[in-house]
C-alpha cells in the first residue's frame, strides 16, 4: 500500500463544473496536507494547505480533511480550461517536514 | 523559480558516468531537498538537508550522494548513473521545519543517462 494514494484520472470536467478530487493516506500520525498544482512540463506549485478537520476555502479551492478516515480532498468550482493540471496531494508527518506524495491526479477541463 | 534556481535544466549523460546536479538558493532557507519524478510514481525523496553539513536520506537514496557546503548550495552527485536514474530531479527549500510548511520547488533537471 502506498502511503498517499490518488486517482490518477484524467479526471474530465466540463468548463464551469466543480472538479472533486481525492486523496487518502495511510500513516494516522500524518498531521500536515498540502495540495499542489503541476503544469505539464512546470514545476509542482502549492496552492493549499490544510491541518485541521473540516473545510478550507480559498478562492476556488476548497480542501476538506477528514483525519477519522484518513482523506483529504480538493474541490475545485467553476473550473477554467487554465486548471487542466495534474494535482498532488502531500502529506507531512509527525516528525520533521519531509513531505510524501502521490502520485497525481491528471484533470482535464474541457470547454 | 522565484529564489531557487537548478543547473543544468537538461542533461544527457552515458551511463558509468557520474553526474551533477545543482541547487542554488537566495532565500536563506535551512532545509533544502531533492525528489525525482517519475512516471506512476510520483515525486519520491532522494536526500534532504537540515542545515549546512547535515544531510540525511530519502526513500531512494541508493545510488545517490548529496553535500551541502554552504547554505544556498545543495547538491546532488548520481556516482555511476544508470538508465534507471533517467528521470526529472526537482530541488525543493523550505523556511521552517515542523509539519506545516510546505516547500518551493525549483524548475527542474531532467536527465537522460544513455
Amino acid at each position: 500500500q502506498k502511503e498517499v494514494e490518488q486517482n490518477s484520472g484524467p479526471l474530465s470536467v466540463p468548463e464551469g463544473a466543480i472538479a472533486s478530487l481525492n486523496c487518502t493516506y495511510s500513516d494516522r500520525g500524518s498531521q500536515s496536507f498540502f495540495w499542489y498544482r503541476q503544469y505539464s512540463g512546470k514545476s509542482p506549485e502549492l496552492i493549499m494547505s490544510i491541518y485541521s478537520n473540516g473545510d478550507k476555502e480559498d478562492g476556488r479551492f476548497t480542501a476538506q480533511l477528514n483525519k477519522a478516515s484518513q482523506y483529504v480532498s480538493l474541490l475545485i468550482r467553476d473550473s477554467q480550461p487554465s486548471d487542466s493540471a495534474t494535482y498532488l496531494c502531500a502529506v507531512a508527518k509527525a516528525a520533521g517536514n519531509k513531505l510524501t506524495f502521490g502520485g497525481g491526479t491528471r484533470v482535464l477541463v474541457k470547454p | 523559480d522565484a529564489g531557487i534556481t537548478q543547473s543544468p535544466r537538461h542533461k544527457v549523460t552515458e551511463t558509468g558516468t557520474p553526474v551533477t546536479l545543482r541547487c542554488h538558493q537566495t532565500e536563506n532557507h535551512r532545509y533544502m531537498y531533492w525528489y525525482r519524478q517519475d512516471p506512476g510514481h510520483g515525486l519520491r525523496l532522494i536526500h534532504y538537508s537540515y542545515g549546512v553539513k547535515d544531510t540525511d536520506k530519502g526513500e531512494v537514496s541508493d545510488g545517490y550522494s548529496v553535500s551541502r557546503s554552504k547554505t544556498e548550495d545543495f547538491l546532488l552527485t548520481l556516482e555511476s548513473a544508470t538508465s534507471s536514474q533517467t528521470s526529472v530531479y526537482f530541488c525543493a527549500i523550505s523556511e521552517l521545519a515542523g509539519p506545516n510548511y510546505g516547500y518551493t520547488f525549483g524548475s527542474g533537471t531532467r536527465l537522460t543517462v544513455v
